[in-house]
């Protein structure tokens, strides 16, 4: 069975700009999480979609957003970066809700805002 | 601010050696998951604990959910090169996992 899959893996933008980043999430998995990495901050939640709709939310601006398709694949968008946006976006796909399946996570895409 | 604390941050040990690292927090959780992250790929889930004072082990990974379930500990005997990655533990509330910042964990041959 195929891993969770993102898409890009790198990505270099300038502040100002927006992004939008892929998951594929492992077949027949219906929940997709979103995590931001960062060395002082850690792991931070942003938000989890389950059939097309967002069902939690962390604590990010508006600048941060998502959106599932019917397939159960991600975007994230994130508009006006900044310098502090630099980091690993991790997804996460499980089953049913996230906290009570087993999460599995992707490779992540390493973004840098210059 | 962390709403899990993990200790020591780094660790760097000899092959054979053992190691304890400790994830603790003010907030109860519902239950408590370890990850360990190796370079350029995504976190591993290597165990959840439920009930407070559960102990749980996974070949040479003993881990330990506090009685109040507030705190977690991950103890690995005998540590070999393979163990070396970023330890990561999250509590789960209400659907969502917070998790800590992470132990480097460095075993040397």
């Amino acid at each position: 069975k195929a891993g969770v899959t993102q898409t890009p893996r790198y990505l270099i933008k300038t502040r100002g700009q927006q992004v939008t980043l892929s998951c594929s999430p492992i077949s027949g998995h219906r929940s997709v999480s979103w995590y931001q990495q960062t060395p002082g901050q850690g792991l931070q939640f942003l938000f989890e979609y389950f059939s097309e709709t967002q069902r939690n939310k962390g604590n990010f601006p508006g600048r941060f957003s998502g959106r599932q398709f019917s397939n159960s694949r991600s975007e994230m968008n994130v508009s006006t970066l900044e310098l502090g946006d630099s980091a690993l976006y991790l997804c996460a796909s499980s089953l049913d809700r996230a906290g009570l399946e087993t999460q599995y996570f992707g490779p992540g895409t390493r973004l840098l805002v210059l | 601010t962390q709403l899990l604390e993990q200790s020591p941050q780094f660790l760097s040990i000899q092959e054979g050696e053992n190691l304890t690292v400790y994830c603790n927090s003010s907030s109860v959780f519902s239950s408590l998951q370890w990850y360990r992250q190796e370079p350029g790929e995504g976190p591993v889930l290597l165990v959840t604990v439920v009930t407070g004072g559960e102990v749980k082990k996974l070949k040479r990974l003993t881990f330990q959910f506090g009685d109040a379930r507030k705190d977690s500990s991950l103890h690995i005997t005998a540590a070999q090169p393979g163990d070396t990655g970023l330890y990561l533990c999250a509590g789960e509330n209400d659907y969502k996992l917070s998790f800590g910042a992470g132990t480097t964990v460095t075993v040397r041959a």
